[in-house]
């Protein structure tokens, strides 16, 4: 079975503290993505790596950055977290190869910036 | 712009047939994934469709027409455990082939007794 685990499920954070999220998979997938999930809004992709040191921007990357120093490992970084990166962040990885290769997802990690 | 499309919200009787649609305007097309996301929980893969037609699955069927930019997602037989969030996604061409994929909202089916 594929595993993709994120270090927290919940977290609190005040305004201005650095936050990192960190995700793991052990699958050997190229690809990971960093996701944040809001009411009504669905998932949006911040960041996503395709290889190791590799990265490109998502959808809404401001106030985010990503670090893939190792293949299986991917951090997301709150430099400055601020009350509207109030959110559910999930992470997921998906191999090159094969047309029907879906993502995989963690569980989530539900961050309250107060 | 990207814009994929779905029902916030639907309810339905458990043993009854159910069909979520989505709709998509993408620019690029590499295919249609639906997952099914419980309260709380991961979204987990449930069907993929690359090219128009119909898949089935056991008691899911998933349904795609390119010209059309249409796709639904059809539960049978539905049980209380279908309650959850069903989330329809695009893949677009991406750097690497990294198969980047646009969500659409979710839409909650809540099933009933």
């Amino acid at each position: 079975d594929v595993k993709v685990t994120q270090s927290s499920r919940y977290l609190v954070k005040r305004t201005g503290e650095k936050v990192f999220l960190e995700c793991v998979q052990d699958m050997d997938h190229e690809n990971m993505f960093w996701y944040r999930q809001d009411p009504g809004l669905g998932l949006r992709l911040i960041y996503f790596s395709y290889d190791v040191k590799m990265k490109e921007k998502g959808d809404i990357p401001e106030g985010y950055s990503v670090s893939r120093e190792k293949k299986e490992r991917f951090s997301l970084i709150l430099e400055s977290a601020s009350t509207n990166q109030t959110s559910m962040y999930l992470c997921a990885s998906s191999p090159t190869s094969g047309s029907q290769e879906t993502q995989y997802f963690g569980p989530g990690t539900r961050l309250l910036v107060l | 712009g990207q814009n994929i499309d779905q029902p916030t919200e639907m309810t339905a009787t458990e043993g009854a047939i159910v069909q979520i649609n989505c709709t998509y305007q993408t620019s690029g097309f590499n295919g249609l994934f639906w997952y099914q996301q419980h309260a709380g929980e991961a979204p987990t893969f449930l069907s993929y469709n690359v090219l128009d037609g119909l898949e089935e699955k056991g008691r899911f069927s998933s349904f795609l027409s390119r010209s059309k930019g249409y796709s639904y997602l059809l539960l049978k037989e539905l049980q209380m455990k279908d309650s959850a969030s069903y989330l329809c996604a695009v893949r677009l061409h991406g750097s690497g082939n990294t198969g980047k994929l646009i969500f659409g909202q979710g839409t909650t089916l809540q099933v009933k007794p």
